[in-house]
């Protein structure tokens, strides 16, 4: 069965922090995205990979960066978490830049 | 601007009711249509449609796309209070870039 995990699925922070949201999948796919997603606001691309070491910025790239060491793994980094950036965050994965596979979840608290 | 539109933004029916979710869309270079449903945290496939006029079925859920007038629906009959969760729309664009639609929050009473 595919599988992407995130490694928290509730977090809180204080403002100012830097803040790691990891993301594993198993299935060997080429192409991974961290999207945001707020009441009223749906989902929103943060950034996404199409390869390792590659990232292209989303729609809201602000305040957020990436990193993909490894196929398997796409981390989301939050530099100098804000308030603003208390969010529930979603990792997905695709094979074909489709069908996307969607992790639990981070539910994120900024304080 | 490229827009996915859901409607309603929010339902509540009787179990055993059935619903229509719309999904209505303008984007340049349409490429497919996808359903999601989130239950808790993690949104989980049901359906990808491309072409028009072609139903495609799981169980009591389905789903079709019309392109020429631009939306999809997608159909639960003999709803069930499983099926409370938020359904999402999602259109794929020639470029692969996804767009969201901010997805119809349904509620099954018993």
């Amino acid at each position: 069965d595919v599988k992407v995990t995130q490694s928290s699925r509730y977090l809180v922070k204080r403002t100012g922090e830097k803040v790691f949201l990891e993301c594993v999948q198993d299935m060997d796919h080429e192409n991974m995205f961290w999207y945001r997603q707020d009441p009223g606001l749906g989902l929103r691309l943060i950034y996404f990979s199409y390869d390792v070491k590659m990232k292209e910025k989303g729609d809201i790239p602000e305040g957020y960066s990436v990193s993909r060491e490894k196929k398997e793994r796409f981390s989301l980094i939050l530099e100098s978490a804000s308030t603003n950036q208390t969010s529930m965050y979603l990792c997905a994965s695709s094979a074909n830049r489709e069908k996307l596979f969607f992790g639990s979840g981070t539910q994120l608290s900024v304080l | 601007e490229d827009k996915v539109v859901q409607s309603p933004l929010s339902l509540v029916v009787h179990e055993g009711d059935t619903v229509t979710l719309n999904c209505s869309y303008e984007v340049t270079n349409f490429r497919s249509l996808l359903w999601y449903k989130q239950e808790k945290k993690a949104p989980t496939f049901l359906f990808m449609l491309t072409s028009s006029g072609i139903e495609k079925k799981s169980g009591r859920l389905s789903s079709i796309l019309d392109k020429k007038e631009l939306f999809s629906i997608l159909n639960i009959t003999a709803t069930q209070t499983g099926d409370s969760a938020i359904y999402l729309c999602a259109v794929v664009k020639g470029d692969d870039k996804i767009i969201f639609g901010k997805g119809t929050r349904l509620h099954i009473l018993p």
